[in-house]
């Protein structure tokens, strides 16, 4: 079945420093990918989604490039901040709207000031 | 976006008796909803896929007459956990696709989650 796989946490770094959260994914045919954030007490937020290769999804400062060929959809950023703070969440959707997702674990990044 | 709403927030309930759980979708219609446990440092596992109407689809593993799905309206789903017990303590959510022109297929709207402990 299909399966994300993602760095586990709690990843720790400092305020500007560069980010990257490492997501490989395991699906028949060509999934949809996302990023989802959750911040304390709230729900996930999409954060960004791209629905083909090689596309790129971009939001807030942050990017992820769907690789298929390394099945792939790294989240990064070039300079984090505090309010950066949060669980984000790898996933993928084969399908369209009418399918669920399938999410990795979750990774917990903790920016310092 | 759109907001989508659970309540209650977190329950605590004796082993045996049942717990009934609503989302809504306060601003916008949806036909079809999700719904997820979360285990501790665990991924969101789909439990079922509700259209409005219909009979809720169960992924595998999940057992349908323990977790009763209704999506009577557009815009409420519940999820009633019957006769629960400590093992279904977990942290449920669910998820809205959108409908019509103010929503895109692309994105699943989610509500903040319910908290269950079972006694």
């Amino acid at each position: 079945g299909d399966s994300v796989t993602q760095m586990e946490g709690p990843v720790t770094l400092s305020e500007e420093a560069f980010l990257t959260i490492n997501c490989t994914y395991t699906a028949t045919g060509y999934p949809s990918l996302f990023w989802y954030v959750q911040y304390p007490g709230e729900g996930l937020q999409l954060l960004l989604k791209a629905t083909k290769a090689d596309d790129k999804g971009s939001n807030k400062g942050f990017e992820a490039t769907y690789r298929k060929e390394t099945t792939s959809f790294h989240l990064e950023k070039g300079s984090v901040q505090v309010s950066d703070s949060a669980v984000y969440f790898c996933a993928l959707r084969r399908g369209g709207g009418a399918d669920g997702l399938t999410f990795g674990k979750g990774t917990h990044l903790i920016i310092q000031p | 976006g759109a907001v989508v709403s659970q309540h209650p927030s977190w329950v605590i309930c004796k082993s045996g008796t049942s717990v009934k759980i609503e989302c809504r979708s306060l601003d916008f219609q949806a036909t079809t909803m999700f719904w997820y446990r979360q285990f501790p440092k665990q991924s969101l596992m789909l439990m079922a896929t509700s259209n409005e109407g219909s009979k809720a689809t169960y992924e595998q593993g999940v057992e349908k007459d323990k977790f009763l799905i209704n999506h009577a309206s557009l815009t409420l789903s519940t999820l009633t956990v019957t006769s629960a017990h400590p093992e279904d303590s977990s942290f449920y959510i669910c998820s809205s696709g959108g409908a019509g022109e103010a929503s895109s297929y692309n994105e699943q709207f989610f509500g903040p989650g319910t908290r269950l402990t079972v006694l």
